[in-house]
């Protein structure tokens, strides 16, 4: 079984441009989550969202934004990308039950910089 | 304040030993969930091992045991026999209660540790 995947792996942008990150849950997992990584720090959480619905939010600017589609898949998109927004963007995928023990199946990321 | 406390930015271990790291956290909910996870330089979260806050008795898996110490608040990872293999990240992470409604998932993770397994 595929696990979750991320699109693209690698990019370089340059400051003020636009990126957009894909994500691609484990089938069944209809709760998509979006972290972003900045080297030497641990993830932290962005978005998430089930059932096309956004269900948290994290403190980041509005120049992030994003969505699922109706077959669970999700994009992350930045607008203005600053210099800051280099880092690892990690899509974590979840069966999102209310049982606390629920696990969170991580993709490789997408490694952003930004120059 | 800091809800997710890892004070080892970085440990040794010889091969075929124990270490523990570390991991102190901070919540008012009764009701939470402690994931710790291992992060290889290829950069994917691999999940090892959880803890509910109603769970009386430690986790363990395999070679990965849980030393939860709730008064303290503190749940630190324990891996006996270390490998080679063992050399990663690893993150500790909470999951609050209660939610924001069905479906609603967070994590909050800690800085990490990075771990270097010696032959």
């Amino acid at each position: 079984d595929a696990g979750v995947t991320q699109s693209p792996t690698h990019l370089i942008k340059t400051r003020g441009q636009h990126v957009t990150l894909r994500c691609s849950p484990i089938s069944g997992h209809k709760s998509v989550s979006w972290y972003q990584q900045v080297l030497g720090q641990g993830p932290q959480f962005i978005f998430q969202y089930y059932e096309k619905e956004e269900r948290g939010r994290g403190n980041f600017p509005d120049r992030f934004s994003a969505r699922q589609f109706p077959n669970y898949s999700s994009e992350l998109n930045v607008n203005a990308l600053l210099l800051g927004d280099s880092a690892l963007y990690l899509c974590a995928s979840s069966l999102a039950t209310d049982f606390l023990n629920t696990e969170a199946f991580f993709g490789q990321g997408t490694r952003l910089t930004v120059v | 304040a800091q809800k997710i406390t890892q004070t080892q930015p970085g440990m040794f271990v010889q091969e075929k030993e124990a270490v523990t790291l570390d991991c102190t956290y901070d919540t008012s909910d009764q009701s939470y969930g402690l994931f710790w996870y291992k992060q290889p330089s290829s950069g994917e979260m691999i999940f090892l091992i959880y803890q509910g806050s109603y769970d009386e008795q430690n986790a363990t898996e395999g070679r990965y045991s849980l030393n939860f110490q709730k008064a303290r608040k503190s749940a630190n990872l324990v891996i006996s026999a270390s490998q080679l293999g063992d050399s990663a990240m690893y993150f500790c992470a909470m999951r609050e209660g209660p939610y924001s409604g069905a479906g609603s998932y967070q994590l909050t993770f800690g800085k990490g540790t990075k771990l270097s397994v010696i032959p």
